[in-house]
C-alpha cells in the first residue's frame, strides 16, 4: 500500500538551510505536495512537483525529486523563526484520484 | 484570494451527541475532500465528492456520513460522538478530482467530544 515517510524532527539555526526529507512508496504517484502547519493552524499548501520533474524553485523553498529513489526534498534557504512549524510531505494515491497520503510530518525548530 | 471557508471552527459536544461540519469550496471547485486529523498525527483522508457525487472514500467511520449540495458546499454530519473523534476535522477542495489539480485546505474545524 500506500505509505510516506519522514523523520519527525529537525532544528535548525537562523539564517541556514533546512533540509526536510521525504520517502514514499507509491511509485505511480503523479504529483507530490508540501504542506506547512502552524499551531493550531490549518494546512498551507507551499509547493508541489510534478513527478517528471527533478527539481521546482520557488523563492526560498527548492523541491528536489529522485524518483528512482522514491525520496523528496524541501530546501528553505535562510530559514528564518517564521518557518518554525510541521512540515508534512504528500503523494496522490494510485486511482487517478486526488487522494492524499500524508506523511507523519516533521516539526521544524528555528533557534537564534 | 477566497479560500476554503469551514465552520463552525471551534465545536464542543458531549459522548452520543451528533456534530455537522461545514465546508464552502473556493469557487469553481467542484471537489471537496475530508480528512481527519487526531491530536499529534498526520491528515487522514475520509470522504471526497465531485459534482455532487461520492468519488472516494477513506477511513470514514459507518457514524459519519457527509455529502455535496447544488451550491458544492458539503457537510460532514457525525452521530453516536466518541471521545476519540476528538480531532481537527479538515475540508480541502480542487478544481476537479483528476490526481494533479491542487488541493487547498481550509482551517479547520476543531471538534472536542467530552
Amino acid at each position: 500500500g500506500e505509505d510516506v515517510e519522514q523523520s519527525l524532527f529537525l532544528s535548525v539555526r537562523e539564517g541556514d538551510s533546512s533540509v526536510i526529507n521525504c520517502t514514499y512508496t507509491d511509485s505511480s504517484s503523479t504529483y507530490l505536495y508540501w504542506y506547512k502547519q502552524e499551531p493550531g493552524a490549518g494546512l498551507q499548501l507551499l509547493t508541489y512537483i510534478f513527478s517528471n520533474m527533478d527539481m521546482k524553485q520557488d523563492q526560498r523553498l527548492t523541491v528536489l525529486l529522485n524518483k528512482k529513489d522514491k525520496h523528496l526534498s524541501l530546501r528553505i534557504a535562510d530559514t528564518q523563526t517564521g518557518d518554525s512549524a510541521i512540515y508534512f510531505c504528500a503523494e496522490t494515491a494510485s486511482g487517478g484520484y486526488n487522494k492524499l497520503i500524508f506523511g507523519a510530518g516533521t516539526r521544524l525548530a528555528v533557534h537564534p | 484570494a477566497a479560500g476554503v471557508i469551514q465552520s463552525p471552527r471551534h465545536l464542543i459536544k458531549e459522548k452520543r451527541e451528533t456534530a455537522t461540519l461545514k465546508c464552502y469550496p473556493i469557487p469553481r471547485h467542484d471537489t471537496v475532500y475530508w480528512y481527519q486529523q487526531g491530536p499529534g498525527q498526520d491528515p487522514q483522508f475520509l470522504i471526497s465528492f465531485y459534482e455532487k457525487m461520492q468519488s472516494d472514500k477513506g477511513s470514514i467511520p459507518d457514524r459519519f456520513s457527509a455529502q455535496q449540495f447544488s451550491d458544492y458546499h458539503s457537510e460532514l454530519n457525525m452521530s453516536s460522538l466518541e471521545l476519540g473523534d476528538s480531532a481537527l476535522y479538515f475540508c480541502a477542495s480542487s478544481p476537479n478530482q483528476i490526481s494533479g489539480n491542487t488541493i487547498y485546505f481550509g482551517e479547520g474545524s476543531w471538534l472536542t467530544v467530552v
